[in-house]
C-alpha cells in the first residue's frame, strides 16, 4: 500500500523548458511534503519543501505546488538545465511530529536533454 | 565539512556472516534513520532513533539491528544476512525528529549477499 506515489519512473524535457514532476499521496494525516534530488553514487539532497498550510514554495527556479484536496503536489523547475538531470524523490512526513520520518516515493528520473 | 558518513561504501559478502554498516554525523543532530532503497520501491525506513538509547523500528525492520550509544553514530547490524538484504542502504539525520525538518543522507552502502 504505498502512500506516496510518482507515477512517472520517467521525464524527458530539453534544456530551457519547464520540468514538471508530479506527486500524489493517499494518507491525510501528512502535514509536510519535501522534494530530494539524488545522483548516482550519493545520497539523495534536500531540494525543497512544502507545508500543508501553504500551497505554493519557491527557491530560485524550483517551485513546488500542494493541492491538498487533490492530495497532489508537483514540482516546477524553470528553466531546466542539464545539471538538473538526477532521479527525484517526493517525500512526506505525518503531523504532530513525524518522528518515524519521511515516507518516499519511488522516485521519477529526470533527464535534460540539450 | 557538515555530513554523514558511511562506511563500507561497497561490500559482498555470504550469507549468515554477521556484518555492520557504520554511520557517523557531525552535526550535533539528535535525529537519525536508516533506510534501504530497491529497485521500483524507493526508500524504505528500517529504523529510527530520536536520540540516545532511543531507537524504534520503521516499516521494513525484520533482520536488521541498531544501536545509539552516542549521539553521533548509529551503526546497521545485521546478525545473520541473507540474500534479501542486498540493497543499497542509506543512513540520514535531521536536528530533530519533528516533520519539518529536512534529513541529511550519507553517499550510500551497496551490500550484497551471496
Amino acid at each position: 500500500d504505498q502512500q506516496v506515489k510518482q507515477n512517472s519512473p520517467s521525464l524527458s524535457v530539453q534544456e530551457g523548458r519547464i520540468s514538471i514532476l508530479n506527486c500524489d499521496y493517499t494518507n491525510s494525516m501528512f502535514d509536510y511534503f519535501l522534494w530530494y534530488k539524488k545522483y548516482p553514487a550519493e545520497g539523495p539532497t534536500f531540494l525543497i519543501s512544502i507545508s500543508s498550510i501553504k500551497d505554493k514554495n519557491e527557491d530560485g527556479r524550483f517551485t513546488v505546488f500542494l493541492n491538498k484536496s487533490a492530495k497532489h503536489l508537483s514540482l516546477h523547475i524553470v528553466p531546466s538545465q542539464p545539471g538538473d538531470s538526477a532521479v527525484y524523490f517526493c517525500a512526506a512526513s505525518r503531523a504532530g511530529g513525524g518522528a518515524d520520518g519521511l515516507t518516499f516515493g519511488k522516485g521519477t528520473h529526470l533527464i535534460i536533454q540539450p | 565539512e557538515a555530513q554523514v558518513t558511511q562506511n563500507p561504501r561497497y561490500l559482498i559478502t555470504v550469507t549468515g556472516k554477521k556484518l555492520t554498516v557504520t554511520c557517523s554525523q557531525n552535526m550535533n543532530h539528535e535525529y537519525m534513520s536508516w533506510y534501504r532503497q530497491d529497485p521500483g520501491l524507493g526508500l524504505r525506513q528500517i529504523y529510527y532513533s530520536m536520540n540516545v538509547e532511543v531507537t524504534d523500528k520503521g516499516d521494513v525492520p525484520e533482520g536488521y539491528k541498531v544501536s545509539r550509544k552516542e549521539k553521533r553514530n548509529f551503526p546497521l547490524i545485521l546478525e545473520s544476512p541473507s540474500p534479501n538484504q542486498t540493497s543499497l542502504y542509506f543512513c540520514a539525520s535531521s536536528f530533530h525528529g519533528r516533520s519539518n525538518q529536512p534529513q541529511h543522507f550519507g553517499d550510500g552502502t551497496r551490500l550484497s549477499i551471496l
